[in-house]
């Protein structure tokens, strides 16, 4: 497609729920990478991936978040047990490589409430 | 670690008057780049400008006009003339390279700039 889509655009889920964030990067672009913004924190890194391999994990907020890409192209967000912090709007970007030297092409972002 | 502030949470002005966004970074690397990005009430991050650690000039798109000094760690954003479109969020981001870029880009917590009629 023209841009990175990511859906669904809109989820309100319970607490204690299992959510999946979709992210459709641009074809052809190697880098994938995930934020969350909300009005607390503004906008935070989260994880990114180059291929399928995501190198550091340590930008996800707890081990009740994972994400996994496959086929070098489309990446799931999973957040299990959601809690009402988990809240925020969830963004994806994609780049043609590694390194920040690359403009980051962003989505239109999924909100997520958690009631 | 690095970090990135922009300190105006929000900045009012009036059709036609000039503005500039402040930008401070930090970092320890000696090789980064640095990215203004723009929200509109839309909310999809449009991309504005990329500059790296070695390349001080400063640099004007249409009305818009970038101003890095690494004397002050500063990455000022100007513009020029303006428009009610331009109101919008903008952030100030920063990438490391000694991490291979692996690390993302570290946003300000962004500047709400209105432009009123």
């Amino acid at each position: 497609g023209a841009g990175v889509s990511q859906s669904p655009s809109n989820k309100v889920t319970e607490k204690g729920k299992d959510v999946e964030l979709r992210c459709d990067p641009i074809s052809g672009h190697t880098a994938l990478y995930w934020y969350r913004q909300s009005l607390g924190q503004g906008l935070e890194f989260l994880i990114y991936f180059q291929g399928n391999s995501a190198p550091d994990k340590s930008g996800l907020p707890s081990d009740r978040f994972s994400a996994e890409r496959t086929g070098g192209s489309v990446s799931t967000l999973t957040i299990q047990r959601t809690q009402q912090e988990d809240s925020a709007v969830y963004l994806c970007a994609s780049s043609h490589g590694l390194a920040g030297n690359n403009e980051q092409f962003f989505g239109p972002g999924t909100r997520l409430t958690v009631l | 670690a690095q970090k990135v502030t922009q300190a105006q949470t929000e900045i009012s002005v009036v059709e036609k008057e000039d503005v500039t966004l402040d930008c401070v970074y930090e970092t320890r690397d000696t090789t980064y780049y640095l990215f203004w990005y723009k929200q509109p009430p839309s909310g999809e991050l449009v991309f504005l400008i990329r500059r790296n650690s070695f390349d001080e000039q400063n640099e004007i798109s249409g009305r818009y006009s970038w101003n890095f000094q690494k004397s002050t760690s500063s990455f000022n954003f100007t513009i020029t003339a303006s428009q009610v479109v331009d109101s919008a969020v903008y952030f100030c981001a920063l990438s490391e390279m000694e991490g291979g870029g692996a690390d993302g880009l570290t946003f300000g917590k962004g500047t709400h700039l209105i432009i009123q009629p």
